[in-house]
């Protein structure tokens, strides 16, 4: 299967602050990659689908502004949490756009 | 959108014990996937299965799409297998994008 590599796998960011996520496809090119949030004791919810080279989409009620994401090339995804606040805390995890969908290790962000 | 349901939302296990999971779902699918998610959130694939049986040491799926549900068994369980595991599907309508049950949470106990 897909490796996807994500990181930091753990964040603590004070209120107000911005945090970026790394999301890589270290064996196959990644034309799209998907990010899911969940919150604790929940399922996981899509957020977004990240394009390469164009604007990601994102699903209804997820403000864009706010969770910036980045897909600069084939093989990285960036999520930033911009001016965070505690709500924002979630673990958040990136997954590839194959048949079969592989995650990343996921990131836990905590916001203080 | 298409719904999907788990069952049951929680289970207690002892060790060596059989289980069966359900995920029921409400339209059609093209993919359907159990994972498992373990205690520092990682999802692990567990079977890429939309349809047919397909077996991987103690567990095995079988997904019946004409009926719309897939089952996961778990045979002499084991406590490493605790955790929550997750149904999730897409559709022709929404091609990669991953439609997740709530899960069910499987405690096995010594």
């Amino acid at each position: 299967g897909a490796v996807v590599s994500q990181h930091p796998s753990r964040v603590i960011c004070k209120s107000g602050t911005s945090v970026k996520i790394e999301c890589r496809s270290l064996d196959f090119q990644a034309t799209t990659m998907f990010w899911y949030r969940q919150f604790p004791k929940q399922s996981l919810m899509l957020m977004a689908t990240s394009n390469e080279g164009s604007k990601a989409t994102y699903e209804q009620g997820v403000e864009k502004d706010k969770f910036l994401i980045n897909h600069a090339s084939l093989t990285l995804s960036t999520l930033t949490v911009t001016s965070a606040h505690p709500e924002d805390s979630s673990f958040y995890i990136c997954s590839t756009e194959n048949t079969e969908a592989f995650f990343g290790q996921g990131t836990r962000l905590t916001v203080v | 959108g298409i719904q999907v349901e788990q069952s049951p939302p929680d289970l207690i296990l002892q060790e060596g014990a059989n289980s069966t999971l359900r995920c029921n779902f409400s339209d059609s699918v093209n993919n359907l996937q159990w994972f498992h998610q373990n205690p520092w959130g990682q999802l692990i694939n567990l079977f890429y299965i939309p349809s047919g049986t397909k077996q991987n040491g103690r567990l095995s799926a079988t997904t019946v799409a004409t009926e719309r549900y897939s089952l996961l068994y778990i045979s002499s369980s084991q406590t490493t297998d605790s955790g929550v595991y997750f149904c999730a599907v897409t559709t022709t309508d929404s091609w990669g994008k991953l439609q997740f049950g709530a899960g069910t949470q499987v405690v096995v106990t010594p």
